[in-house]
């Protein structure tokens, strides 16, 4: 059973650019969860979406930040007009659907997207 | 107050020591509640769900003390391999899948 996937593993990108990052969910797993950890400091939660749906968006920044988890295919966090202040780790994680209160709530993590804005 | 809290350390221990982390939480309605580790600059990997009546995964023990909204890890016979962050994350109520994770406590296991 394949983990979460996340690609790619680095992204260069230069200021104003567009930044995409792809997250495949565990087989089975119906949620996928966004974070972001700047350098020395924790993980910050963005956005978590059901397939199709995004269920909570509270942690993602008003503009530039979009995220998607469409029928088909992968899990995008998007990042238009990319700054230097997004150069981070960003990491995606999946949950299954049901199986109780604590199992449910289990998230395992992709290995990430580190993103350098030039 | 933070949601989580959690001492930062680092925590620096010898071989075959035993450690002991605590980590408090704000929300007296979160129900699920869990320790991560992370190595650096690697993604966080779950070590340990807790559960209310305690829960022991070979060297590690966690409790959960709802009364007083605490959460402890403990580490027996400590390896280097356990050299690492540890995050306490916390629901944020009931069946809320949203989880609100501490800064971590930073351990390095000595020769």
């Amino acid at each position: 059973n394949a983990g979460v996937m996340q690609n790619p593993r680095h992204l260069v990108r230069r200021r104003g650019q567009e930044a995409r990052l792809r997250c495949s969910p565990m087989k089975g797993h119906s949620h996928v969860y966004w974070y972001r950890q700047l350098p020395e400091e924790g993980l910050k939660f963005m956005v978590y979406l059901q397939k199709e749906n995004i269920i909570d968006e509270s942690g993602m920044p008003k503009e530039r930040f979009s995220a998607e988890f469409p029928k088909e295919g992968p899990s995008i966090l998007r990042i238009q007009q990319v700054v230097r202040g997004d150069s981070a780790a960003y990491f995606c994680a999946s949950s299954p659907l049901e199986g109780g209160l604590r199992s449910y709530n289990e998230q395992f993590f992709g290995p990430g997207t580190r993103l350098t804005v030039l | 107050r933070k949601e989580v809290e959690q001492d930062p350390g680092p925590f620096n221990v010898p071989e075959g020591a035993t450690v002991a982390f605590n980590c408090t939480y704000s929300n007296s309605a979160s129900q699920s509640f869990f320790w991560y580790r992370q190595d650096c600059r690697k993604e966080p990997k779950l070590l340990m769900s807790v559960y209310s009546s305690g829960n022991e995964d070979g060297r590690f023990t966690a409790q959960l003390n709802r009364a007083s909204q605490y959460i402890s890890l403990l580490i027996r016979d400590s390896k280097l391999s356990d050299s690492a962050t540890y995050l306490c994350v916390v629901n944020r109520a009931g069946n809320n899948r949203k989880l609100i994770w501490g800064l971590g406590t930073s351990l390095a296991v000595n020769p």
